[in-house]
């Protein structure tokens, strides 16, 4: 089992609309949750980082969290055609500077005009 | 802030040489480092971890032999790519910690460097 799971897409969606981005983890001691945007040929770029069970909305971005079900999610509303890029989520475990923090493979999203 | 500058953005070189890649913390200071690779199409893959001062720790699979780590100051990080062969063309992207001796902190990424071995 992989450590941290995303659907690949790609995932196609109107502009103007929601796109919604899952991903789970395998490691119940996970602290520390992120999602990160890449562009082809770029490195990865914060979105946001989420740490307690709930949701965290900042701009169009929500991120969810569910500790008890191993779950992340990323809600992108109002959709635009510069939102198409590899979403990356990534998981933390562990109390020091040095925790790693495990990518999933990504999940490329299509913004359609 | 929290800065991350890679450097060079793109190598290419003969098999059989050895790449030096550059990643410095500008606005910050990292005592932890660490080290992606990614081959096309695919995830970030952790190689190691840049512990300044100390050994870097390497993920299973990475030979520390061919891929050298220097974390000799702590806005300084090298990966010494050596012996390189073509099956090594990847894009290798460098990150650190901006909130200090913070887990919760996010990592920031540099621009990442694309190595090719002909």
């Amino acid at each position: 089992q992989k450590e941290v799971e995303q659907n690949s897409g790609p995932l196609s969606v109107p502009e103007g609309a929601i796109a919604s981005l899952n991903c789970t983890y395998s490691d119940r001691g996970s602290q520390s949750f992120f999602w990160y945007r890449q562009y082809s040929g770029k490195s990865p770029e914060l979105i946001m980082s989420i740490y307690s069970n709930g949701d965290k909305e900042d701009g169009r971005f929500t991120a969810q969290l569910n500790k008890a079900s191993q779950y992340v999610s990323l809600l992108i509303r109002d959709s635009q055609p510069s939102d198409s890029a590899t979403y990356l989520c990534a998981v933390a475990t562990g109390y020091s500077s040095a925790s790693k923090i495990i990518f999933g493979s990504g999940t490329r999203l299509s913004i359609r005009p | 802030g929290a800065v991350v500058s890679q450097h060079p953005s793109w190598v290419i070189c003969k098999s059989g040489t050895s790449v030096k890649i550059e990643c410095r913390s500008l606005d910050f200071q990292a005592t932890t480092m660490f080290w992606y690779r990614q081959f096309p199409k695919q995830s970030l893959m952790l190689m190691a971890t840049s512990n300044e001062g100390s050994k870097a720790t390497y993920e299973q699979g990475v030979e520390k032999d061919k891929f050298l780590i220097n974390h000799a100051s702590l806005t300084l990080s090298t990966l010494t790519v050596t012996s390189a062969h073509p099956e090594d063309s990847s894009f290798y992207i460098c990150s650190a910690r901006a909130g200090g001796s913070s887990y919760n902190s996010p990592l920031h990424f540099g621009n990442g460097t694309r190595l090719t071995v002909t």
